[in-house]
């Protein structure tokens, strides 16, 4: 069966740290991957996404991650973390040529300002 | 303007009650989902609709119905709620179905099922 795993379920960061948070898949047909945040007490809004092309992608506020193929992973990364990107983040995996999405379990990031 | 929004916020009923759920979307989107996140924050999508068609229903107990009077609806009705239904509950619209889209997410609906 198709799973998204994130393996970092808890990181605490302290503010200008750098931040990978990891996440694989199991597939191995085509897939469109997205990053989602959650920020405490909000619905979960879109970071970056990934269909073809380029395997680094950017996305808002700063964040990118990269696709590589042969690892089945989609690591999302972002240089120097800010007290603001305190939250939970969700990798997601749909298959391509179905409605199927599937979440990974979150990583809840925590920024010491 | 909200792009996805539920209602209502918070729900509080008990065991054995029959509850809805609405979603509207105003993005123009013909994909919708519903999404359930437990306490542990794991997501797991329960229904898609495409144009007001089913298209994904995961193994959710049949006490879950959806329905879609049009593209920018999408209600969830649970019967006979039980303690494990508690939960928080996600409308999502997609603007391309196929896994194509990234999606859009409501504000969500606390249940507690007490």
């Amino acid at each position: 069966a198709q799973s998204v795993s994130q393996h970092n379920h808890h990181v605490i960061l302290s503010e200008a740290a750098s931040l990978e948070l990891g996440c694989n898949y199991s597939y191995g047909g085509t897939v469109n991957l997205f990053w989602y945040v959650q920020y405490p007490g909000q619905h979960l809004q879109l970071l970056l996404k990934y269909f073809s092309g380029d395997p680094l992608v950017k996305g808002i506020k700063g964040f990118e991650a990269e696709f590589i193929k042969s690892k089945f992973s989609f690591n999302l990364r972002k240089p120097s973390v800010q007290w603001s990107d305190t939250a939970e983040y969700f990798c997601a995996v749909a298959i391509s040529g179905t409605y199927k999405y599937i979440f990974g379990t979150g990583t809840r990031l925590k920024v010491l300002a | 303007d909200t792009a996805v929004s539920q209602t209502p916020k918070y729900l509080v009923t008990q065991m054995g009650n029959d509850k809805s759920i609405k979603c509207e979307q105003n993005l123009g989107h013909d994909t919708m989902y519903w999404y359930k996140q437990d306490s542990k924050k794991f997501l797991k999508i329960m229904f898609s609709y495409n144009n007001k068609e089913l298209i994904i229903n995961e193994t959710v107990p049949n006490r879950f119905s959806p329905k879609s009077p049009d593209k920018a609806h999408l209600n969830l009705h649970i019967n006979s709620l039980e303690l494990g239904d508690s939960a928080v509950y996600f409308c999502a619209s997609s603007p391309r179905h196929g896994g194509r889209g990234e999606q859009y997410f409501g504000p969500g609906t606390r249940l507690t099922v007490t």
